[in-house]
């Protein structure tokens, strides 16, 4: 069982938005920065989100994120059948259960 | 284009030891100061941090692991790899390499670049 929580499966249509969330507590999300991650079967994952809030270079503005303290969210809006995938939370932990721990992961449909 | 792409056997047998390696190309694995991690994926599960190696070859690993884990650095062969001994079925899973960030004056908290994964399946 993660420490990181997000809840396992989500759907949306296209067009739509929708909000993924990541559960942690003071010593990971509280403590540190959150990341997310795409991952289409088969692939590499990709680095959607860094600082909580930052994109890489070619990551769409449709992409964002946001941390309150013990939790986490990735946004996603104007939904496109593309991002169907697995999208994973991440932060580095100071207790022993560290250093980096993931999400569970969130399926993403879209209908 | 940094790219990192992992090798090694697919099947072990249970109680031997699982090892991969992770080549990078596209840059030195030296440069900066990086990290190189190892992450898996269960079946149908989540991705599981397992440990990183810095440039200089100090290793931190997941404290689940720790007494059945080496992580090493190759800089001659620009590669990294993983030593998991006395491996059982739960050990079979997809084992992804990742490049931990580095803004140019400390690590960052995040994995910017990954392999594909590779599928290790522990069976007799």
């Amino acid at each position: 069982q993660s420490v990181l929580t997000q809840p396992p499966s989500m759907s949306a249509a296209p067009g739509q938005r929708v909000t993924i969330s990541c559960f942690g507590g003071t010593s990971n999300i509280g403590y540190n920065y959150v990341s997310w991650y795409q991952h289409l079967p088969g692939t590499a994952p990709k680095l959607l989100i860094y600082d909580n809030n930052k994109r890489p270079s070619g990551i769409p503005d449709r992409f964002s994120g946001s941390k309150s303290g013990t939790s986490a969210t990735l946004d996603i809006t104007g939904l496109q059948t593309g991002d169907e995938a697995d999208y994973y939370c991440a932060a580095w932990d100071i207790s022993l259960s560290g250093p980096v721990l993931f999400g569970g992961g969130t399926k993403l449909t879209v209908l | 284009q940094v790219q990192l792409q992992e090798s090694g056997p697919g099947l072990v047998k249970p109680s031997q030891t699982l090892s991969l390696t992770c080549t990078v190309s596209g840059g030195s694995i030296i440069s900066g100061g990086y990290s190189w991690s190892w992450i898996r994926q269960h079946p149908g599960k989540g991705l599981e941090w397992i440990g990183y190696v810095s440039n200089s070859g100090s290793a931190i690993y997941n404290p689940s692991l720790k007494s059945r884990l080496n992580i090493s650095i190759d800089t001659s062969k620009n590669h990294f790899s993983l030593r998991l001994s006395s491996v059982t079925a739960a050990d079979t899973a997809v084992y992804y390499c990742a490049r931990r960030g580095w803004s140019g004056s400390y690590q960052e908290y995040y994995f910017d670049y990954w392999g594909q994964g590779t599928l290790v399946t522990v069976s007799s």
